[in-house]
């Protein structure tokens, strides 16, 4: 069965620093990968997805990902930490198969000014 | 474009009560609808899939009679919470899926968050 990890239930970081939020997948065939964020009281916004075309993928807000079948990753990262980016975030692996995600148990970035 | 909307954002109602909220594609249709429930500084669980048409296939552990969810068209689905009780006090999330060449992206509403006193 698929499962989707993500390292970290907490991660901070000062304004301006590197952010790396971790995510490993559990799958026999790579599937299609997602990362969500979320800010308080509201629904998920997508930042970036992984569908097979490029191993390393730009979203939104200056982030990316890079998909390493190897160690089986979909790391998010950002080289500087804006103050508006404390939120939480999601990995989910899926998106074939009707649709149905499987979701990391999330990650919340906090940004010290 | 690919906007989803939820109704109510927020509610407030008397335990025994039933509470209903909508979820709306409002610039594309559907293919698939989600229905999510969210507790507090946890992940989204999955309480069942909808397609329009047909009944919803409901995850393991949520109980279909007391969450109803109607999927009238390809742009509106219903979750209704049936005798409430405080437990069920959570933050409730739709999504809409549309499917492309295999892959179906899911387009999130932005939430309703249900506390039943």
């Amino acid at each position: 069965a698929q499962s989707v990890t993500q390292l970290g239930s907490h991660v901070s970081v000062s304004e301006g620093a590197l952010v790396l939020l971790r995510c490993n997948y559990s799958s026999s065939v790579p599937p299609y990968l997602f990362w969500y964020v979320q800010y308080p009281n509201q629904g998920l916004q997508l930042l970036l997805k992984y569908t097979s075309a490029a191993t390393l993928v730009k979203g939104i807000n200056g982030f990316e990902a890079e998909f390493k079948k190897s160690e089986t990753s979909f790391h998010l990262t950002k080289p500087s930490a804006h103050m508006s980016d404390a939120a939480e975030y999601f990995c989910a692996a899926g998106g074939n198969q009707g649709g149905k995600l499987i979701f990391g148990q999330g990650t919340e970035l906090s940004v010290k000014p | 474009g690919a906007v989803v909307s939820q109704h109510p954002s927020r509610v407030i109602c008397k335990s025994g009560t039933s509470v209903k909220i909508e979820c709306r594609s409002l610039d594309f249709q559907a293919t698939t609808m989600f229905w999510y429930r969210q507790f507090p500084k946890q992940s989204l669980m999955l309480m069942a899939t909808s397609n329009e048409g047909s009944k919803a296939t409901y995850e393991q552990g949520v109980e279909k009679d007391k969450f109803l969810i109607n999927h009238a068209s390809l742009t509106l689905s219903t979750l209704t919470v049936t005798s409430a009780h405080p437990e069920d006090s959570s933050f409730y999330i739709c999504s809409a899926a549309v499917g492309q060449g295999g892959l179906y992206e899911q387009y999130f509403g932005p939430g309703t968050r249900l506390t039943v006193t």
